[in-house]
């Protein structure tokens, strides 16, 4: 079945030691994204790719990167974890992006990060 | 801010009732869906309403948007233990800058009771 593979599903780091979240799609789709969801709030978009166009949030930190190396996989590079950055990480993917368009989103399982 | 507000933040209800989970929003939108999410899992989609559109219906789910009061609601009938989860509102909209957005609310907490 066409999906959004996260790995790893739970990933632990130590304060300040860089971590990277992978995601992985096989539904062809033009347009990926990467959510921080901390516990009982909203998903908040990080930043998504429009193909290998890059889009980062206004207010998504610096700390806070990405790679797009092929239309399948996408990375969220964490630079250097702070306490406030554990949170579950969503990455999703839509077929285009736009207005007037039905931009449903397809999100993988998501990587719970802890950080010590 | 486009953010969705879900009403009420949590409800709990017997198995075979009905379930209305409503969102409030701020500005114009392009559409607005509902997704579910289950404890500590990824979100699914359950339905999408464009801005045109006044209901729409997918099995036991009954969506309503009203865009001159910028809400809508989300209708689950005949409950189920499975039914319970998340459920979350999200508007897609022009965001600036040639930008487009799917911005979620802070969800409801559906519990339903065998």
């Amino acid at each position: 079945d066409a999906m959004v593979i996260q790995n790893p599903r739970y990933q632990v780091t130590q304060f300040g030691k860089p971590v990277t979240l992978s995601c992985s799609q096989t539904l062809n789709h033009n347009v990926m994204y990467w959510y921080q969801q901390k516990s009982s709030q909203a998903p908040k978009l990080l930043f998504h790719y429009y193909d290998k166009d890059f889009n980062n949030e206004a207010d998504t930190p610096d700390n806070f990167q990405s790679r797009r190396p092929n239309t399948s996989f996408c990375f969220l590079d964490i630079r250097s974890p702070g306490l406030g950055d554990a949170a579950m990480y969503l990455c999703a993917t839509s077929r285009d992006w736009g207005a007037g368009l039905d931009n449903e989103q397809f999100f993988g399982p998501g990587t719970r990060l802890t950080v010590l | 801010s486009q953010q969705g507000e879900e009403d009420p933040q949590a409800l709990s209800i017997q198995e075979g009732e009905n379930a209305t989970m409503n969102c409030s929003y701020k500005t114009s939108i392009n559409n607005l869906q509902w997704y579910r999410q289950n404890s500590g899992r990824g979100l699914v989609h359950l339905i999408l309403i464009r801005s045109n559109e006044r209901e729409k219906h997918s099995g036991r789910l009954r969506v309503t948007l009203d865009t001159s009061k910028k809400s809508s609601s989300l209708l689950i009938t005949a409950s189920r233990a499975a039914d319970t989860a998340s459920y979350f509102c999200a508007t897609d909209a022009y965001s600036g800058a040639g930008s487009y957005q799917l911005t979620f609310g802070k969800g409801t907490k559906l519990s339903v009771i065998p």
